[in-house]
């Protein structure tokens, strides 16, 4: 039974390019969550999905920053243009419903240079 | 004020030692208590989940809640120097999870 999936598990990129972070949640899961961890600091929230749909938003930055859970495939955090500040690590949850505990992935570590 | 208030610690005990980790939050809406251990560069794994006040044990961790204080406890019993981590309290209010800084602890044998 495999747990949260994330890909890339390290992902460079250069000042102004894209980056795109993947998540397949565990199986039986439909609940999507994004988290980010800056150095030092405590995982912020970011967004939450269901398929096909954003339930909340109100953690992700107005502008650069995307998200999606499709019908068919992983979720995906977009994010465009990155700047250095973004160089953090990102962790996605799943959960069998908005009242289930959250389990988390390995986390996709993004480096700007 | 912080939602979630988390010390940072790092607290540094012998193994064998009761550990004592602590939160304490603002907001009585929040429903829903966890508590998450994470190793250096790892994903958040999870330990306790509760909803009432009252303790909660499995194994040698014993996760506490008090509502009426808005205040969590997690206590880990004969504690194993692989027990060294970071510990996240985290809580569920409208969907998303709070979480506090976290707490490292190094167990020394």
């Amino acid at each position: 039974n495999a747990g949260v999936m994330q890909n890339p598990r390290h992902l460079v990129r250069r000042r102004g390019q894209e980056a795109r972070l993947r998540c397949s949640p565990m199986k039986g899961h439909s609940h999507v969550y994004w988290y980010r961890q800056l150095p030092e600091e405590g995982l912020k929230f970011m967004v939450y999905l269901q398929k096909e749909n954003i339930i909340d938003e109100s953690g992700m930055p107005k502008e650069r920053f995307s998200a999606e859970f499709p019908k068919e495939g992983p979720s995906i955090l977009r994010i465009q243009q990155v700047v250095r500040g973004d160089s953090a690590a990102y962790f996605c949850a799943s959960a069998r419903d908005r009242e289930s505990e959250q389990y988390f992935g390995p986390g996709t570590r993004l480096t700007v240079t | 004020q912080k939602e979630v208030e988390q010390d940072p610690g790092p607290l540094s005990v012998p193994e064998g030692a009761i550990v004592s980790l602590n939160c304490t939050y603002s907001n009585s809406a929040f429903q829903y208590f966890m508590w998450y251990r994470q190793y250096s560069r790892k994903g958040p794994e999870l330990l306790m989940y509760t909803y009432s006040s009252g303790n909660k044990e499995d194994g040698r961790f014993t996760a506490q809640v008090d509502k009426s204080s808005k205040y969590i406890s997690l206590f880990i019993r004969d504690s194993q120097p692989s027990d060294s981590a970071t510990y996240l309290c985290a809580i569920a209010g409208f969907q998303k999870l709070v979480f506090g800084t976290g707490t490292r602890l190094l167990v020394s044998p």
